[in-house]
């Protein structure tokens, strides 16, 4: 079975501070991990996925399979950083997707 | 706008009925989730089908049943509805079964009354 564990429904801080958001997984393959977003009144839209190694609006993500995490981080944050961010795995044909985590950027 | 439509944008029904959710995937796309946001259980995995057959399933009740037909777009009936069933119900598109990024529509909000 595969699960995606994210520990905080909501999460706030204050502009320019850090941002790490976290994700753990569950899986006995080898996963594709994703972070997902959805600004308010706007539809989910990919964010990143770990084999691309990149980095978007100041976001990455390192994947780590010895603790199978997938923690999303940004050194400082952005008022329109404030959404919903979904933590997902891919593997054995299903997308898994976390609980979601508010993140709430205080000007 | 990622390409993916989803119809209607509300229901409003009233319990033990019956409801289609219309899902119409980006063009080329051959895999079809659906999905169920609620307040507390966040993003709940449905089922999926790639091109007109299904290919895995999540936490689907009995009472909810899916199809993709030969044109690619899909559909998600759900019977005898109960309160609980009262979310954000959303379809997702892919190009390849479970490995490629999803593109989200913008879903269907369902309320039972």
């Amino acid at each position: 079975a595969q699960r995606v564990t994210q520990p905080e429904k909501l999460l706030s801080v204050f502009k320019g501070a850090p941002v790490e958001l976290k994700c753990n997984y569950s899986y006995s393959g080898s996963p594709e991990l994703f972070w997902y977003v959805q600004y308010s009144r706007q539809r989910l839209q990919l964010l990143l996925r770990h084999i691309s190694r990149e980095s978007i609006k100041g976001f990455t993500a390192d994947l780590n399979k010895g603790e199978t995490s997938f923690h999303l981080k940004k050194p400082f944050a952005q008022e329109e950083d404030s959404a919903m961010y979904y933590c997902a795995l891919s593997g054995g044909q299903k997308v898994t997707f976390g609980i979601g985590t508010k993140l709430q950027v205080i000007p | 706008d990622s390409g993916v439509t989803q119809t209607p944008k509300h229901l409003i029904t009233a319990t033990g009925q019956r409801v289609t959710l219309r899902c119409s995937p980006r063009s080329g796309d051959l895999s079809v989730y659906w999905y169920q946001q609620s307040l507390d259980q966040g993003l709940q995995f449905l089922i999926q089908y790639y091109n007109g057959e299904e290919r895995a399933k999540g936490n689907i009740l009995e009472r909810f049943s899916a199809q993709q037909f030969p044109d690619l777009h899909s559909e998600l009936n759900l019977s005898s509805l109960e309160l609980g069933d009262s979310a954000l119900y959303f379809c997702a598109s892919s190009g390849q079964g479970g490995d490629e990024k999803l593109f989200f529509g913008s879903g269907t909000q369902l309320s039972v009354l």
